[in-house]
């Protein structure tokens, strides 16, 4: 049973760039969340998918923009690109009905020079 | 709105010790609290999950308490290995959606 996979491992963009990252929930979860961990920080929520649509949201610009697709794997999409915005970025899914046992993937490290 | 937060950033001890870590939060209207294990670079591993209606989880060598009237959690080690270092992050859960707010966690090394 496969966990929770990101895509790619690592990034390097340039500023004002757009990037997308890519995520596949464990079997059987429905839900995705996705985190922004800065070096030296904790993990900040950016947002979550469930059915298809935005559920929630952190307090992140709308250049932090998401989807997920039928199959439940989902996309986080970052527009212009600040140097602000290099960190792991954090994919973690549940199921709806055990929302609170969430796995996370390993991550993918974007640097933005 | 929820913060958490965690003491000490770093620690440092040797094999062997008990240890203490901590972890505090605001709103104490949270659905649940959770301790993640993170090695350089990686993602985070989920070691031990408290309910709300619970005061504590042990899972071998951890244990892990959740005072939800003072707004804290502990995290206790015991006989520390050097296996053990990583940084450890606390998360509240405050809805029913699992957002997780986390603490910017402590990172521990034990010293053979």
């Amino acid at each position: 049973d496969a966990g929770v996979t990101q895509s790619p491992t690592h990034l390097i963009k340039t500023r004002g760039q757009q990037v997308t990252l890519r995520c596949s929930p464990k079997s059987g979860h429905d839900t995705v969340s996705w985190y922004q961990q800065a070096l030296g920080q904790g993990p900040q929520f950016i947002f979550q998918y469930y059915e298809e649509e935005e559920r929630q949201r952190g307090n992140f610009p709308d250049r932090f923009s998401g989807h997920q697709f039928p199959n439940y794997s989902s996309e986080l999409n970052v527009n212009a690109l600040l140097l602000g915005d290099s960190a792991l970025y954090l994919c973690a899914s549940s199921f709806r009905d055990r929302y609170y046992e969430q796995y996370f993937g390993p991550g993918t490290r974007l640097t933005v020079t | 709105k929820q913060e958490v937060t965690q003491i000490p950033a770093a620690l440092s001890v040797p094999e062997g010790e008990n240890l203490v870590l901590n972890c505090s939060f605001t709103d104490s209207a949270i659905y649940n609290l959770q301790w993640f294990r993170q090695d350089p670079g990686k993602g985070l591993t989920s070691l031990l999950l408290i309910q709300s209606s619970q005061r504590e989880q042990t899972s071998g060598r951890l244990n892990a308490s959740l005072d939800k009237s003072s707004g804290r959690s502990t995290l206790y080690i015991a006989a520390s290995q050097p296996g053990d270092s990583a940084t450890y992050l606390c998360a509240a859960c405050s809805g029913n959606t699992g957002k997780l707010i986390f603490g910017q966690g402590t990172t521990l090394q034990v010293k053979p």
